[in-house]
C-alpha cells in the first residue's frame, strides 16, 4: 500500500527550462511534507518542505506547492541547471504535538536529468 | 561537526551471518532513525530514537533486527541470521527536536550472498 506517490520514474528537461516533480498521498493524516534529493553513493539530502497550512513554499530555485483537497504536491525547479540532475524523493508525515515530525513515508523517487 | 557516518560502507555476508552496523549522528541531535532502501524503492522507516529511548519500531524489524542506543549517542543496528532479502542499503538520519528533516548519513550497503 503505497501511501506516498511518485509516477513518473523519470523525467528530462534542458538546462535552464523548468523542472516540475508530482507526488500524490492518499493518507489524510499527513500534515508535513518534504522534498529531498538523493545523489549515487550519498545519503538524501534535505531540500524543501511544507506544512499543510500552506500551498506553497519557495526556496530560492526551488518551489513546493501543495494542493490539499487533491492529495497533491509538487517540486518546480526554475531554472533547472546539471548539478540539480538527481533522484528527488517526495515524503510526508504526520506532526506531533510541539510540531516535530519523526517517521517520514517516501515515494519512490524521480530520476531527474537536466541536460545542458 | 561531519554530518552523520555510517560504518562500514559497504558488507557483504554469507547468509546465516550476523552482522552490525554503526550510526554517529550530528553531536547536539537527539533523534535517531534508521531507515532501509532497496532497489527502486524509497528508503522505509525501520526504527527510531528519542536520546536513549527506542520509540518506535516497524514491523519489517523482524525479531531478527535489533537496534540500540546507548547514552543517547552512537546507535547499532544488527541483523541475526541474515537472509538474501536482508540485502539493502541501509540509511541512519538524526534531527534535533523541533526541526524538520533529517540530515541522513551515506548508508550501508549491505550484499548478502
Amino acid at each position: 500500500d503505497q501511501q506516498v506517490k511518485q509516477n513518473s520514474p523519470s523525467l528530462s528537461v534542458q538546462e535552464g527550462r523548468i523542472s516540475i516533480l508530482n507526488c500524490d498521498y492518499t493518507n489524510s493524516m499527513f500534515d508535513y511534507f518534504l522534498w529531498y534529493k538523493k545523489y549515487p553513493a550519498e545519503g538524501p539530502t534535505f531540500l524543501i518542505s511544507i506544512s499543510s497550512i500552506k500551498d506553497k513554499n519557495e526556496d530560492g530555485r526551488f518551489t513546493v506547492f501543495l494542493n490539499k483537497s487533491a492529495k497533491h504536491l509538487s517540486l518546480h525547479i526554475v531554472p533547472s541547471q546539471p548539478g540539480d540532475s538527481a533522484v528527488y524523493f517526495c515524503a510526508a508525515s504526520v506532526s506531533h504535538s510541539g510540531g516535530s515530525n519523526y517517521k517520514l513515508t517516501f515515494g519512490k523517487g524521480t530520476l531527474l536529468t537536466v541536460n545542458p | 561537526d561531519t554530518g552523520v557516518s555510517q560504518d562500514p560502507r559497504h558488507k557483504i555476508t554469507k547468509r546465516g551471518q550476523n552482522v552490525t552496523f554503526r550510526c554517529d549522528p550530528i553531536s547536539e541531535h537527539n533523534r535517531l532513525y534508521w531507515y532501509r532502501q532497496t532497489l527502486g524503492q524509497g528508503p522505509e522507516f525501520l526504527t527510531y530514537f528519542q536520546n536513549e529511548a527506542q520509540l518506535e519500531k516497524s514491523r519489517l524489524l523482524s525479531d531478527r533486527f535489533s537496534a540500540e542506543r546507548p547514552k543517547g549517542s552512537f546507535s547499532t543496528l544488527e541483523i541475526q541470521r541474515t537472509e538474501q532479502g536482508d540485502s539493502a542499503m541501509y540509511l541512519c538520519a538524526s534531527s534535533g527536536s523541533g526541526s524538520y528533516g533529517y540530515t541522513f548519513g551515506s548508508g550501508t550497503r549491505l550484499t548478502v550472498v
